[in-house]
């Protein structure tokens, strides 16, 4: 199974921060990765697929780049409602994997 | 506006079976891969299993294979979890997740959950 890592696991910033989360897999993946946002209590919601596409309705703050094992998700100015957890997602093979997810919170 | 509805979850003991549904609105179901994705309680998200339009391509991930099994009914808009065989390390909120791209890998719909509660 391909492993996903994610750094850090978890993560505090101040509002308007620039705030920056990798993922990286231990063999090529090519640029088939998303990342998903999870807020408490709710589902995830999809943001970024294909490693820097962003889903239709996604702010513009958010941004996704890499490819091959190194992956970066970007939030450019940090809001108060983006506080939640945010997972990366492989779908080079199956089975699909998760990274261990980022809390981020606010400072 | 697209609707997934999980339902069937509870609390069942070891050794026991449930039967998961999700039910799906707004859009057309038999054009999309559909997926099952759990969290048990305060962990990530792991993948369990996947199942393509007409049900001839199926996976599982290896912690749920030969006790679950997916399937789907696109006359009634439906997807299933039969889950047998549960065990503690079972118990986690099960979403169903549509999946748009290529092989159903953008999960960019999901249910609300229901939780599984393997327990004695």
């Amino acid at each position: 199974d391909i492993q996903m890592t994610q750094s850090p696991s978890s993560l505090s910033a101040s509002v308007g921060d620039r705030v920056t989360i990798t993922c990286q897999a231990n063999q090529d993946i090519n640029n088939y990765l998303n990342w998903y946002q999870q807020k408490p209590g709710k589902a995830p919601k999809l943001l970024i697929y294909g490693a820097s596409n962003l889903e239709t309705g996604v702010p513009s703050r958010f941004s996704g780049s890499g490819s091959g094992t190194d992956f970066t998700f970007t939030i450019s100015s940090l809001h108060p409602e983006d506080i939640a957890t945010y997972y990366c997602q492989q779908y080079d093979h199956f089975p699909y994997t998760f990274g261990q997810g980022t809390k981020l919170e606010i400072k | 506006e697209v609707q997934l509805v999980e339902s069937g979850g509870g609390l069942v003991q070891p050794g026991g079976s449930l039967r998961l549904s999700c039910a799906a609105s707004g859009f057309t179901f038999s054009s999309y891969e559909m997926n099952w994705v759990r969290q048990a309680p305060g962990k990530g998200l792991e993948w369990v299993s996947f199942i393509s339009i007409t049900s001839t391509t199926i996976y599982y991930a290896d912690s749920v294979k030969g006790r679950f099994t997916i399937s789907r009914d696109n006359a009634k808009n439906s997807l299933f979890l039969q889950m047998n065989s549960l065990r503690a390390e079972d118990t986690a909120v099960y979403y169903c997740a549509r999946g748009d791209g290529g092989m159903g890998n953008d999960f960019d719909y999901w249910g609300q959950g229901t939780l599984v509660t393997v327990s004695s």
